[in-house]
């Protein structure tokens, strides 16, 4: 079946620094791929997709791109912000599947200043 | 443009009790609709999906129910509660073949 694994948090950080989150996915068919951000007693909120391989998602000075060859989805960002403390998920769909998505774990990210 | 509500934004409820959660979306028609659980600390638990009013599709089977009596309403009910079912809440919403968009989320504690 299809699943979604994530690095273990909590990743710590100091503000400015970079930041990866590993994500890596086993799916049958071609899924598209979502980051999303969750703040502290909120719901979860799109942070970027792509639908194809190759395509790169990018918001906010967050990016991943979709490797099929690696099956990853890395979401990257080269200078964080004391803001950006949260926990993101990774997720992928199947559109054989009613559109369900699948997460990861999530990773919980704090920056200090 | 589209909007998500949830409420209540938090409850707690006595072991026992019934439940009765509520989610509207607002600015589409015929949307794809979902229940989801997250247990503290952890991840999604999808529970239960709709793509139309009546139609509703378990993924857990547990105390809980879901029903979708208009086309852009879905409730999430149980008619008694277990400690297991705290946890936060999630509705979403989705068209077609496209990414969900969800709710700001209940709380639901269970004593």
């Amino acid at each position: 079946g299809n699943s979604v694994t994530q690095m273990e948090g909590p990743v710590t950080l100091s503000e400015e620094a970079f930041l990866t989150i590993n994500c890596t996915y086993t799916a049958t068919g071609y899924p598209s791929l979502f980051w999303y951000v969750q703040y502290p007693g909120e719901g979860l909120q799109l942070l970027l997709k792509a639908t194809k391989a190759d395509d790169k998602g990018s918001n906010k000075g967050f990016e991943a791109t979709y490797r099929k060859e690696t099956t990853s989805f890395h979401l990257e960002k080269g200078s964080v912000q004391v803001s950006d403390s949260a926990v993101y998920f990774c997720a992928l769909s199947d559109p054989r599947s009613f559109q369900k998505l699948v997460f990861g774990t999530g990773t919980r990210l704090l920056v200090s200043p | 443009s589209q909007t998500i509500h949830q409420w209540p934004a938090t409850l707690v409820q006595p072991v026992g009790s019934p439940l009765s959660l509520e989610c509207t979306v607002e600015g589409t028609s015929n949307p794809n609709l979902y229940w989801y659980r997250q247990a503290a600390g952890r991840g999604l638990q999808l529970l239960f999906y709709s793509v139309g009013i009546g139609q509703i599709s378990s993924e857990v089977p547990q105390n809980l129910s879901a029903s979708r009596p208009q086309d852009r309403q879905f409730i999430l009910s149980s008619k008694k509660l277990l400690l297991s079912d705290s946890g936060f809440y999630l509705c979403a919403w989705s068209v077609g073949y496209y990414e969900q968009y969800f709710g700001p989320g209940t709380r639901l504690t269970v004593t």
